[in-house]
């Protein structure tokens, strides 16, 4: 059964103060590790895929990374507006999406 | 706009009382799914459909119908809704099946069963 775990359960920074959140994942056969952003009574939005080991993509603040066993999504100099739930899912031989609980970040002036 | 769209959006109801979520997709996407979303449970898929006609279940189908007559649409049938269904419903397509693609979400329905 694929499992994802997700560390911190929160995180406060402040604005400037960077910082990396962790996933790690149990799954057969990846097919994808995917990063979403979910605001407060909103559906998650899409961030980024990785495939394999050692690949990283980027978008504005964020950047996230892949092992073997876990992903990092390392955020830069953050600003209140990242403030969100990011969330982890991975991809496996079946048809869905499993989840982890999230990261809830707070961002702070 | 591409999107997903659902209703309703809020949603009180009481126990026994038959309901249907609606999803829509305009993105004439494959796949589509559902999922609720619990406190400290994170995002757990209902059931999901790989193309018109073929629905399947996913981690926790119990209560629960779906239908894909359409490519489109996607309802979520609640036959006889209890009070531990209460919780906040997300639809979710694709362009293709399989894991590898990412998933747009809709807005999101949240459903209170009395």
């Amino acid at each position: 059964e694929d499992q994802v775990t997700q560390s911190p359960e929160a995180l406060r920074l402040q604005e400037g103060e960077s910082s990396s959140l962790n996933c790690s994942y149990t799954v057969s056969g990846l097919r994808g590790l995917f990063w979403y952003r979910q605001d407060p009574g909103k559906g998650p939005e899409f961030l980024f895929t990785l495939y394999s080991a050692g690949e990283e993509k980027e978008k504005e603040r964020l950047k996230a990374t892949l092992t073997k066993k876990e992903s990092f999504l390392h955020i830069t100099a953050p600003k209140p507006e990242d403030s969100a739930t990011y969330l982890c899912a991975v991809a496996g031989t079946a048809s869905k999406l499993t989840f982890g609980t999230g990261t809830r970040l707070q961002v702070t002036l | 706009e591409a999107q997903v769209t659902q209703n309703p959006r809020y949603l009180i109801t009481v126990t026994g009382k038959k309901l249907t979520v609606t999803c829509s997709q305009n993105m004439n996407h494959e796949y589509m799914s559902w999922y609720r979303q619990d406190p400290g449970l994170g995002l757990r898929q209902i059931y999901y459909s790989m193309n018109v006609e073929v629905t399947d279940k996913g981690d926790v189908p119990e209560g629960y119908k779906v239908s894909r007559k359409e490519k489109r649409n996607f309802p979520l049938i609640l036959e006889s809704p209890s009070p531990n269904q209460t919780s906040l419903y997300f639809c979710a397509s694709s362009l293709r099946t399989g894991g590898n693609n990412e998933q747009f979400f809709g807005p999101g329905t949240r459903l209170t069963v009395l």
